[in-house]
């Protein structure tokens, strides 16, 4: 099976820019996490979905921090403008209920705000 | 609110010596139980859980953990490390909410660094 695939893996842009991270969730699963981690505050929670709807978004850092998921096989989530402090690495991770409320992990897009 | 302590940050080991990175949540009630391991720059991938039973958990690469409810622990231990197992290693623990809501909260996290 494949697993949470994450795009792009890898990105510098300049500050102002605006970020757009993808996320494809394992098929038939059904909860969407967005976590971002960072040296200084680890591993946060940013904000997840089930069935595609935005369930708790209290992690989202400000207003220029959005994620969507119009349907069950992708997600974004976008910066703009992106500012410095928002380089880190920013985590997709799906699961479904029946898997016993695992939590599998993408490889993470590694950001970097110059 | 729900907390997920892990008391080392970082751990430094010679190969051979036995591992125990503490855990320790604050929830009453029933929780379901993670480690995850990040290898340097690659993802986190689980390497045991536990949701009820036996609360001695065997997961991979020879890594165990126990879950003591009454003091609200779940370690993870290894007989016997390895260089290879050099990581950081999270707890984190579900926490169902109710109405089909769950909480994942992880712990900050303790680096394994394994000397040779």
């Amino acid at each position: 099976d494949a697993g949470v695939i994450q795009s792009p893996r890898h990105e510098v842009t300049e500050m102002g820019q605006e970020v757009t991270l993808r996320c494809k969730p394992i098929s038939g699963h059904d909860y969407l996490f967005w976590y971002r981690q960072t040296m200084m505050r680890g591993l946060e929670l940013l904000i997840y979905f089930n069935n595609n709807v935005p369930i708790d978004d209290s992690g989202m850092p400000e207003d220029r921090f959005s994620a969507k998921m119009p349907n069950a096989s992708f997600s974004t989530l976008k910066i703009q403008p992106s500012e410095p402090r928002d380089s880190a690495v920013y985590f997709c991770a799906s699961r479904s209920t029946g898997t016993g409320n695992t939590i599998y992990f993408g490889e993470g897009s590694w950001l970097t705000v110059v | 609110a729900q907390s997920v302590s892990q008391h080392n940050h970082h751990v430094i080991l010679s190969e051979a010596a036995s591992l125990e990175l503490g855990c320790n949540y604050s929830y009453g009630g029933t929780v379901n139980l993670f480690w995850y391991v990040q290898y340097p720059g690659q993802h986190l991938q689980l390497l045991l859980k536990y949701f009820s039973g036996d609360p001695l958990v065997k997961g991979i690469k020879g890594f165990e953990a126990e879950f003591i409810k009454s003091k609200f622990s779940f370690n993870l231990r290894k007989p016997s490390v390895q260089w290879s197992d050099t990581a950081e290693y999270f707890c984190a623990v579900n926490i169902y909410s109710g109405a089909g809501s769950y909480q994942l909260t992880f712990g900050k996290g303790t680096k394994l660094s394994v000397i040779p």
